[in-house]
Parts: structure tokens; C-alpha cells; sequence
């Protein structure tokens, strides 16, 4: 069974801080994500990898770095949290041999 | 402008009967497209995939079907069970792996009652 793995399921957080998500895979798949969910407009890319130190921008970059030193690991780094970045944040990892996105049970930001 | 979208946020519908959940798409270049299932504090799992060179896929109670020409497609549960109640996210891809970026809809909460 592929497993992602989130560090944190909740996390409050203060406008200012920097704020890291981790995200692990377990089964040595090249491709990760970071999306972001909101109400009414399903989950949104933020940024994906396709290899090592690889990333690519998805569709809401702003505001939001990532870090991906080790395959199993892709990091979403918020530099200075804001209250828009309240949301429910959710990693996914995927195999070049598959066609399915695992996802994991997602981060559930607040920035207060 | 949402490229990807569920016009009916929520559904209701009676155990034993069908769901049928709509997805319309604009972007042409779209040629895969799957269907993902969430439940409360837990991440998307996957349901169901369509390629574009087919018109129906099936699986067990899921049926997926894609009409090309109106952009649309639908995923049909039969018969709907309690357990199906969750949000139900669309998505759609160019290329025929879904590890190029997924395009998601906006999700519809389905409610099976008892």
C-alpha cells in the first residue's frame, strides 16, 4: 500500500510566521504536489516536483516556496503566513509508471 | 476561469437508488480524466479514470462516462450506499498519465440517506 505521510494534521499559525508542511512518500515515486483546498474550488496546484531538487510552479505559486532535497520528502514552505493562506493543505505523490495521484489526509492550516 | 467544473455542489439521494454526478470541462487539450472521493479529514482517494479514446469505463457500482463533443462527463453510482456519502472531485489532464498536473472541479458533497 503507497503511504503519504503529512507532519501535522492541524497547525495554527500567526500572520508573519514561516510556516513548513512536510510531506513523505514511502514508495519511491518521482513525482510529488502541494495543493491546496477551498471551498467551492476543489483542490488548486501550488507547486509539484518531478525529481530531486526538480519543481515546477502549478497554479497558485505566490506566497509559497518548496524544498524536495530527498525523494521521499517535499516540503511547502509559507515565508511569511498571511490569513489567505488559511486552508486545508493536501500532498500527493505518483509514480511515472502509474496514473494515479496518492494523496495524503492533508494539513489543515489556520493563520490568525 | 475554471477550467474544470461541478456545477452542483451537493446531491442528495435516497440508499438503493443512483447518483449521477456531472463534470464539464473547457480546455480541448484534456484528453484523461478521473474521479477522486473524499471523506472528512482525509485525503482524495482515487475512484475511477477515463481516457479520452473511450466512452465509458466501469467498475463495480462506478460508472464513468465521457460525451467529447459537449466537454462533459458523469460518473454514475448504482446503487447509491450510505458509505458513498463524501465530496467527489473531477479532474482532468492533457496527456494520457495523470502525473502531468491535474485540473480539479470545484467537488460535490453527496449524501446517501438511509
Amino acid at each position: 500500500d503507497v503511504k503519504v505521510t503529512q507532519s501535522s494534521r492541524y497547525l495554527v499559525k500567526r500572520t508573519g510566521e514561516k510556516v513548513f508542511l512536510e510531506c513523505v512518500q514511502d514508495m519511491d515515486h518521482e513525482n510529488m504536489f502541494w495543493y491546496r483546498q477551498d471551498p467551492g474550488l476543489g483542490l488548486r496546484l501550488i507547486y509539484f516536483s518531478y525529481d530531486v531538487k526538480m519543481k515546477e510552479k502549478g497554479d497558485i505559486p505566490e506566497g509559497y516556496s518548496v524544498s524536495r532535497e530527498k525523494k521521499e520528502r517535499f516540503s511547502l514552505i509559507l515565508e511569511s503566513a498571511s490569513t489567505n493562506q488559511t486552508s486545508m493543505y493536501l500532498c500527493a505523490s505518483l509514480s511515472v509508471l502509474s496514473d494515479t495521484q496518492y494523496f495524503g489526509p492533508g494539513t489543515r492550516l489556520t493563520v490568525l | 476561469d475554471q477550467q474544470v467544473k461541478q456545477n452542483s455542489p451537493s446531491l442528495s439521494v435516497q440508499e438503493g437508488r443512483i447518483s449521477i454526478l456531472n463534470c464539464d470541462y473547457t480546455n480541448s487539450m484534456f484528453d484523461y480524466f478521473l474521479w477522486y472521493k473524499k471523506y472528512p479529514a482525509e485525503g482524495p482517494t482515487f475512484l475511477i479514470s477515463i481516457s479520452s479514446i473511450k466512452d465509458k469505463n466501469e467498475d463495480g457500482r462506478f460508472t464513468v462516462f465521457l460525451n467529447k463533443s459537449a466537454k462533459h462527463l458523469s460518473l454514475h453510482i448504482v446503487p447509491s450506499q450510505p458509505g458513498d456519502s463524501a465530496v467527489y472531485f473531477c479532474a482532468a489532464s492533457a496527456g494520457n498519465n495523470a502525473g502531468n498536473m491535474l485540473t480539479f472541479g470545484g467537488g460535490t458533497r453527496l449524501m446517501v440517506k438511509p
